[in-house]
């Protein structure tokens, strides 16, 4: 089992639609998680960081955390053509041994269409 | 103003052939990082310090070598370079090193080992 799963897609929406990303953790005792955007060729970009249960809104972004289930996900109202990238979710585990040990998904390829 | 750079942004080189990779914050961040990305996009944690000193050391091989000169300050030193160390590699940074701090990546260095 993957400690970090995201379904790659591509995940198509229509631009001005609601995208709704997923990912699932295996670590039970994990405590920070982050959703990360990156542009083909580009870097990640930090979107959203949320450490508790429930929403957590800016602007446009949702990120929604449910630590019983083992989820997070990140909502993206009003989708643009802009929005069109990987997006990658990240989870501190319990134990890192010292640091922000970051274990990253593979990635869900969003593609806003016109 | 650039936050965390990395030079060189492309690197071709032979197998067997010693290079480094330098990486520079100007954030005041006391922790930074080093990331492999495969060809694959999977982005995997190498290594961390924390004030110049290392706190992750994942299982890499010890060809590669890390080296803080001070806190704003990473280095990225591989020797005798393989096929498999073809990746983009990326420096990041954060305020600390507890689990909750939020990581800002570099543009990425791609290195070609032909």
């Amino acid at each position: 089992q993957k400690e970090v799963e995201q379904n790659s897609g591509p995940l198509s929406v229509p631009e001005g639609a609601i995208a709704s990303l997923n990912c699932t953790y295996s670590d039970r005792g994990s405590q920070s998680f982050f959703w990360y955007r990156q542009y083909s060729g580009k870097s990640p970009e930090l979107i959203m960081s949320i450490y508790s249960n429930g929403d957590k809104e800016d602007g446009r972004f949702t990120a929604q955390l449910n630590k019983a289930s083992q989820y997070v996900s990140l909502l993206i109202r009003d989708s643009q053509p802009s929005d069109s990238a990987t997006y990658l979710c990240a989870v501190t585990p319990l134990f890192t041994g010292g640091g922000n040990k970051l274990t990253f998904g593979t990635g869900t390829q969003l593609k806003v269409e016109l | 103003d650039t936050a965390v750079s990395q030079t060189p942004k492309y690197l071709v080189t032979q197998m067997g052939n010693d290079k480094s990779i330098k990486c520079e914050q100007n954030l005041g961040h006391d922790t930074m990082y080093w990331y492999k990305q495969d060809s694959k996009k999977f982005l995997k944690i190498m290594f961390s310090y924390n004030n110049k000193e290392l706190i992750i050391n994942e299982t890499v091989p010890n060809r590669f070598s890390p080296k803080s000169p001070d806190k704003a300050h990473l280095n990225l030193h591989i020797n005798s370079l393989e096929l498999g160390d073809s990746a983009v590699y990326f420096c990041a940074s954060s305020q600390g090193a507890g689990v909750s701090y939020e990581q800002y990546f570099g543009p990425g260095t791609r290195l070609t080992v032909t």
